[in-house]
């Protein structure tokens, strides 16, 4: 079946890097997108970014521009998001989505989150 | 940015009740609302997306309308899974945005 699958839970020191994967199974890759979606706690959704899996271009929010890098490796059919300069702020959990590259966006695909806690 | 505003913000209802939950846009986004429902420590999960398209699995009692700023989200006959917190989003540009949820609860 159609799935996305995460990378396990992470604690990380306030100025830390942390990077989450996001394994996909069921589908060709290359044929869709991955975003990247945060949420604290009691918070929103927070869109992040995303990463086309056939040309490998990205897109990110101005929120975060400066310290997120969306990846991609087609021969492993995953993608990635390394998130820098980490502060409490960040404690959250982080999906993947996927999305259609043409034709409307949606995300019908998610995977289980991860939750990252920034702490001294 | 486009801001996303659903309202209410939570509601209680019984099972049975009909509910209606609506979202705004700050700016026109033609169809480009999908609506999501997540229930507690669990990813949420897709339930319509351009405004009215029912996903593959979800129940008939959900359904979708609306086009340009203003979107609703209906339950015609609330049941017991349904319980949960309600998000609507717009694909229409970047950065995505989401609203701020709408948490049902049982009266």
């Amino acid at each position: 079946q159609v799935q996305l699958v995460q990378s396990g839970s992470e604690v990380k020191k306030p100025g830390a890097s942390v990077k989450v994967s996001c394994k996909a199974s069921g589908y060709t890759f290359t044929n869709y997108a991955i975003h990247w979606v945060r949420q604290a706690p009691g918070q929103r959704l927070e869109w992040m970014g995303w990463i086309n899996a056939g040309d490998g271009s990205t897109k990110y929010s101005r929120k975060f521009q400066d310290r997120v890098t969306i990846t991609s490796d087609t021969s492993a059919s995953t993608g990635y998001v390394e998130l820098s300069s980490l502060t409490s702020e960040d404690t959250a959990v982080y999906y993947c989505v996927r999305d259609v590259t043409s034709g409307g966006s949606w995300y019908d695909v998610w995977g289980q989150g991860t939750l990252v806690t920034v702490s001294s | 940015d486009i801001q996303m505003t659903q309202s209410p913000s939570s509601l209680s209802a019984s099972v049975g009740d009909r509910v209606t939950i609506t979202c705004r846009a700050s700016q026109s986004i033609s169809n480009s609302l999908n609506w999501y429902q997540q229930k507690s420590g669990k990813a949420p999960q897709l339930l319509i997306s351009v405004a009215s398209t029912l996903q593959s699995g979800v129940p008939s009692r959900f359904s979708g309308s609306g086009s340009g700023t203003d979107f609703t989200l209906t339950i015609s006959s609330l049941q017991p899974e349904d319980f949960a917190t309600y998000y609507c989003q717009q694909g229409y540009s970047v950065p995505r945005t989401f609203g701020q949820g709408t948490k049902v609860e049982i009266k």
